[in-house]
């Protein structure tokens, strides 16, 4: 089977760095994903890993540990619009693409 | 990154009512489209899946006659909600996927969020 976890909801201040961690046991790994989802928007592809590794796209980035089952979405400089739902995501043996709940983010100034 | 839309992108339909959605991958061909469907404050939930050309295959607990999916072609599925009832207001969303299978990246559209009275 296949599970993730992420916490629910975080808070972070304006400019400040938030780290957001996801762990997942599967039986199967082709990779893990985050997106990030606005209030009544759909899903936006933020990061794609395969390998082990820290994997940098501007203020954005993500770390993969396969041994640990483990990844982490890294925000630097927040800005009030990063205030949204992040999605840690990853395919199961069949191929689909399986959802964690979703953290919820709140930015404050 | 791919395109792809979704519509109508909000519906208000009357109980006992079927609504259909459509799904289009814009800027390249979709082996495979998934619909999913969230409810408020819950992360997606996978409904099913198609592959261009075969019959959909369904989650454990969806029911496959009132979820009618269609994927006539590789840029186009949709979702037919028969008989539509309250509980089935929802977000739906699609998503699609290219010929790299697990390895490709899954691009989703913008939801239609469906009430019914």
């Amino acid at each position: 089977g296949q599970n993730i976890d992420q916490p629910t909801e975080m808070t972070a201040t304006e400019g400040a760095i938030v780290q957001i961690n996801c762990t997942y046991q599967t039986s199967g790994f082709n990779g893990l994903f985050w997106y990030q989802q606005h209030a009544g928007e759909a899903p936006t592809f933020l990061s794609y890993n395969v390998l082990d590794g820290l994997e940098e796209k501007g203020r954005f980035s993500s770390f993969l540990s396969r041994s640990k089952g483990y990844s982490y979405l890294l925000l630097k400089e927040l800005q009030m619009k990063d205030s949204a739902s992040y999605l840690c995501a990853g395919y199961n043996q069949g191929g689909k693409l399986i959802f964690g709940q979703g953290t919820e983010l709140s930015v404050k100034p | 990154g791919a395109v792809v839309s979704q519509h109508p992108s909000r519906v208000i339909c009357k109980s006992g009512t079927s609504v259909k959605i459509e799904c289009r991958s814009l800027d390249f061909q979709a082996t495979t489209m998934f619909w999913y469907r969230q409810f408020p404050k819950q992360s997606l939930m996978l409904m099913a899946t198609s592959n261009e050309g075969s019959k959909a295959t369904y989650e454990q607990g969806v029911e496959k006659d009132k979820f009618l999916i269609n994927h006539a072609s590789l840029t186009l599925s949709t979702l037919t909600v028969t008989s539509a009832h309250p509980e089935d207001s929802s977000f739906y969303i699609c998503s699609a996927r290219g010929r790299g299978g697990v390895t490709d990246t899954q691009y989703f559209g913008p939801g239609t969020r469906l009430t019914v009275l």
